[in-house]
């Protein structure tokens, strides 16, 4: 089976650093592209960071270009998102999804379960 | 960066009605855009994905269509586990944008 668990989600300070990870399963992990999508409580969907099945190729959304580093270890499965100067408004459920590149096109599937930051004093 | 613009940004409809909902883009996207499912607590599931593909297990009620910078969302005959928020999501260039979404609730 397919599975994405995120971990690593917590209470921190304004200013802080957090680091979360997402252990992959049930495929080659080092085959594909992988996401962080995050969402504010009550909000919508917002995309944070994707990073390519080698890690060549890199991007952020501009709110967290320089805060946030995407990464990944491929002989561990894993994804993480290093967050540093946290703020209030990065508090949300930050979720990790494999890209699949179809013929068609590309394919966001699956999610994780997400795991919750929450930026408070 | 390009700006998706969901409508309508919620919607009551009836068990067995026939749904559409509109995605619109600031520029053209060709067909770079997926649509998913969102249910309470729960992490977002792909329904559609290249405008109009449907991603494997999803029921063929969901149908997309589109391109360049219009785009829709139909389910037919509405059940009671498809009252979600839908959202799209162009993939045609980074940073990659999302709709605001659509709730939509049983009337």
């Amino acid at each position: 089976e397919v599975q994405l668990v995120e971990s690593g989600g917590g209470l921190v300070k304004p200013g802080g650093s957090l680091r979360l990870s997402c252990e992959a399963s049930g495929f080659t992990f080092s085959s594909y592209s992988m996401n962080w999508v995050r969402q504010a409580p009550g909000k919508g969907l917002e995309w944070v960071s994707s990073i390519s099945s080698s890690s060549s190729y890199i991007y952020y959304a501009d709110s967290m270009k320089g805060r946030f580093t995407i990464s990944r270890d491929n002989a561990k499965n894993s994804l993480y998102l290093q967050m540093n100067s946290l703020r209030g408004e990065d508090s949300a459920v930050y979720y990790c999804a494999r890209e699949s590149g179809t013929i068609s096109g590309v394919l966001v599937d699956p999610w994780g379960q997400g795991t919750l930051v929450t930026v408070s004093s | 960066d390009i700006q998706m613009t969901q409508s309508p940004s919620s919607l009551s409809a009836s068990v067995g009605d026939r749904v559409t909902i509109t995605c619109r883009a600031s520029q053209g996207i060709t067909n770079y855009l997926a649509w998913f499912q969102q249910k309470p607590g729960k992490a977002p599931k792909s329904l559609i994905y290249a405008a109009s593909s449907l991603q494997s297990g999803v029921p063929s009620k969901f149908s997309g269509s589109g391109s360049g910078t219009d785009f829709t969302l139909t389910i037919s005959s509405l059940q009671p586990e498809d009252f979600a928020t839908y959202y799209c999501q162009q993939y045609n260039s980074y940073p990659r944008t999302f709709g605001q979404g659509t709730r939509l609730e049983i009337k």
